[in-house]
């Protein structure tokens, strides 16, 4: 089976602080996602990355970056949380090619106060 | 961008009726479209997809029919049980990108015994 891991599934922070959230997926996977789930808004795309080192901005990038060293990593990075990035944080990965079947994580649920 | 609409936000159904689901998507160059399942504290989850050659797709109790032309899809679950009950979102496939979806808002299904 298909596992995406993610680092926490709780996580609380302090507005200003630089949170770091990682995602690992064990399929060999070209592309993975970085959405946040918010009620009555759906999951909405932050950054996705097709490639090691590659990264490619989604629907709403702004107060974060992304890092892909590895196949099989994807971080994400608030560089300085502020309380409006409270949110669940799911992480994503697929095969490369034609688009098709997505595997999430559980997701992370990240509070900033 | 791609915009996709899900309606309605919650649905309630007797154990043994039928739910639909539906969603509207604005770019019609969108061929892929998947619907995903979450269930509480679990990451979505793909149920079935479609791609823009064929109209319906059904595999047990589910089905996905979908109209080009007027630019929806649908999701129908037959004879639901209480472990249908759950979250639902419909997505479309992003022309611009070979990889990423736009997700809707979202379907709360809730099956009573």
């Amino acid at each position: 089976d298909v596992k995406v891991t993610q680092s926490s599934r709780y996580l609380v922070k302090r507005t200003g602080e630089k949170v770091f959230l990682e995602c690992v997926q064990d399929m060999d996977h070209e592309n993975m996602f970085w959405y946040r789930q918010d009620p009555g808004l759906g999951l909405r795309l932050i950054y996705f990355s097709y490639d090691v080192k590659m990264k490619e901005k989604g629907d709403i990038p702004e107060g974060y970056s992304v890092s892909r060293e590895k196949k099989e990593r994807f971080s994400l990075i608030l560089e300085s949380a502020s309380t409006n990035q409270t949110s669940m944080y799911l992480c994503a990965s697929s095969f490369g090619g034609r688009i098709g079947e997505q595997f999430f994580g559980p997701g992370t649920r990240l509070t900033v106060l | 961008g791609e915009n996709v609409e899900q309606h309605p936000s919650t649905l309630s159904v007797q154990e043994g009726d039928s739910a639909v689901i539906k969603c509207t998507y604005s770019d019609s160059a969108s061929n892929y479209f998947p619907w995903y399942k979450q269930e509480l504290g679990k990451g979505p989850q793909l149920i079935i997809d479609i791609r823009s050659n064929v109209g319906e797709k059904k595999d047990q109790r589910i089905a996905v029919t979908l109209n080009k032309t007027a630019k929806h899809f649908s999701l129908h679950i037959t004879e639901t049980q209480p472990e249908d009950s759950a979250v639902y979102f419909c997505a479309a496939s992003f022309a611009g990108s070979a990889r990423q979806l736009t997700f809707g808002s979202g379907t709360q299904l809730t099956v009573l015994p």
